[in-house]
């Protein structure tokens, strides 16, 4: 199975820093990667598909980046609705594995 | 509105049997691949099983392998688990979620229902 690990667990950061979350995958994934915001008793909510297309709908200051095994999320300018759990997921081989998320607090 | 509704969790003992449901609105059902996807209580998201959208390709989680079975009815746009022999790991939230897929097979999850919650316990 690939394993993907996501860096850092926690994170505390401030309305308006620029925050980049890291994900590793244990071969490679070529770009089937996808990022998934989810906020407490909510479902996750997909922001990235294809490690860095915009999903419809999702603010322009989340962007992705990446291939192979190493990739990243970063959020332009933190806004308050921003702060939430997220996480990275491998589509390229069955059984789809996510990373373990990571959790973005307010500083 | 495009949504996928989750329903049929609930309470049950370990060894016992629960059947989850996911009803679909909004789009073609038939043109999608579908996933459960599974969380336990304050741990992360974990992949449970795919279906394509002609039931032709089935794949499951080492997990569940051999005790969970994934079905869909396109007539019906659902999607169903059928859960056996269930152990206390498997208590957690459910989700449905759609899956559109590129050529080669690589479908990523677009759409996530709320949930349902299944708790095993004696």
């Amino acid at each position: 199975d690939i394993q993907m690990t996501q860096s850092p667990s926690t994170l505390s950061a401030s309305v308006g820093d620029r925050v980049t979350i890291t994900c590793r995958a244990s071969q490679s994934i070529s770009n089937w990667l996808a990022w998934f915001q989810q906020k407490p008793g909510k479902a996750p909510a997909l922001l990235i598909y294809k490690a860095s297309r915009l999903e419809s709908g999702v603010p322009s200051r989340f962007s992705g980046s990446g291939s192979g095994t190493e990739f990243t999320l970063t959020i332009s300018s933190l806004q308050p609705d921003d702060f939430a759990t997220y996480y990275c997921q491998q589509y390229y081989t069955y059984p789809y594995t996510f990373g373990q998320g990571t959790k973005l607090e307010i500083k | 509105e495009v949504q996928v509704v989750e329903s049929g969790g609930g309470l049950v003992k370990p060894g016992g049997s629960l059947r989850l449901s996911c009803a679909a609105s909004g789009f073609t059902f038939s043109n999608y691949s579908m996933n459960w996807v599974r969380q336990a209580p304050g741990k992360g998201l974990e992949w449970v099983s795919s279906i394509s959208s002609s039931r032709s390709y089935i794949y499951y989680a080492d997990s569940v392998k051999g005790r969970f079975t994934i079905s869909r009815d396109n007539a019906k746009n659902s999607l169903y688990l059928q859960m056996n022999s269930l152990r206390a790991e498997d208590t957690a939230v459910y989700y449905c979620a759609r899956a559109p897929c590129y050529s080669g097979g690589s479908c990523h999850m677009d759409v996530w229902g709320k949930g349902t919650t299944v708790t095993v316990s004696s």
